[in-house]
């Protein structure tokens, strides 16, 4: 089946540094999102990107949706404490099953 | 408050011990699935439904049951559990098959000795 590959699998940075991360996959995605989920709870949306080559920005995170379909990366610029936890990217594939494949998740820490 | 309650939030049990973690939603949403959360792995789908009466497998149903006989509720059945069925469970929802993004429950923590 359809699978996404994210990396780095974690992180561990000061505040105020920049973060990136991405996504890829063998295949082409209809949709793209990033979740990040705080411990103890379930993921939340963060950002989703509709079509290919879309550029979104979600205050400090931004995120683009690649042009050949198969790849995605969230940026977040000037982290801050709040921002550890583990950011999932997601995505729509070619089955009509509603299905949202995940990748393996960046786990972000961040040192004050 | 629009949300997904998922009952309970921990549980550990013994082998074989049937078991039953619920699901709710009160958004009216028509597409409800559960995930598992395995260190290294992600998220992957165990099973997930259209509609009330309406349900499928997802990518690692081995083991579970679903039913949906109401819209709002999505019950996970762990039928006869086992150790390698010790993880974190999520119950999401969404507006329909088609509506992009899920809305999250806070997690199940199963533990199975």
């Amino acid at each position: 089946g359809q699978q996404l590959n994210q990396s780095p699998q974690s992180m561990f940075i000061q505040e105020g540094e920049d973060v990136s991360m991405n996504c890829t996959s063998s295949s082409i995605f209809n949709t793209w999102l990033w979740y990040k989920q705080d411990p103890g709870e379930g993921p939340v949306l963060l950002i989703a990107l509709y079509k290919a080559g879309e550029l979104t920005s979600n205050g400090r995170l931004t995120a683009q949706f690649g042009i050949t379909r198969k790849d995605s990366f969230l940026n977040i610029s000037a982290s801050i404490p709040s921002d550890v936890g583990i950011y999932f990217c997601a995505g729509h594939g070619s089955s009509n099953t509603g299905k949202l494949i995940f990748g393996q998740g960046t786990t972000l820490q961040v040192k004050p | 408050e629009a949300q997904v309650t998922q009952n309970p939030r921990y549980l550990i049990t013994v082998t074989g011990k049937k078991l039953t973690v619920t699901c709710s939603q009160n958004m009216n949403h028509e597409y409800m699935s559960w995930y598992r959360q395995d260190p290294g792995l992600g998220l992957r789908q165990i099973y997930y439904s259209m509609n009330v009466e309406v349900t499928d497998k997802g990518d690692v149903p081995e083991g579970y049951k679903v039913s949906r006989k109401e819209k709002r509720n999505f019950p996970l059945i762990l039928e006869s559990p086992s150790p390698n069925q010790t993880s974190l469970y999520f119950c999401a929802s969404s507006l329909s098959r088609t509506a992009y993004g899920y809305t999250f429950g806070s997690g199940t923590r199963l533990t199975v000795v």
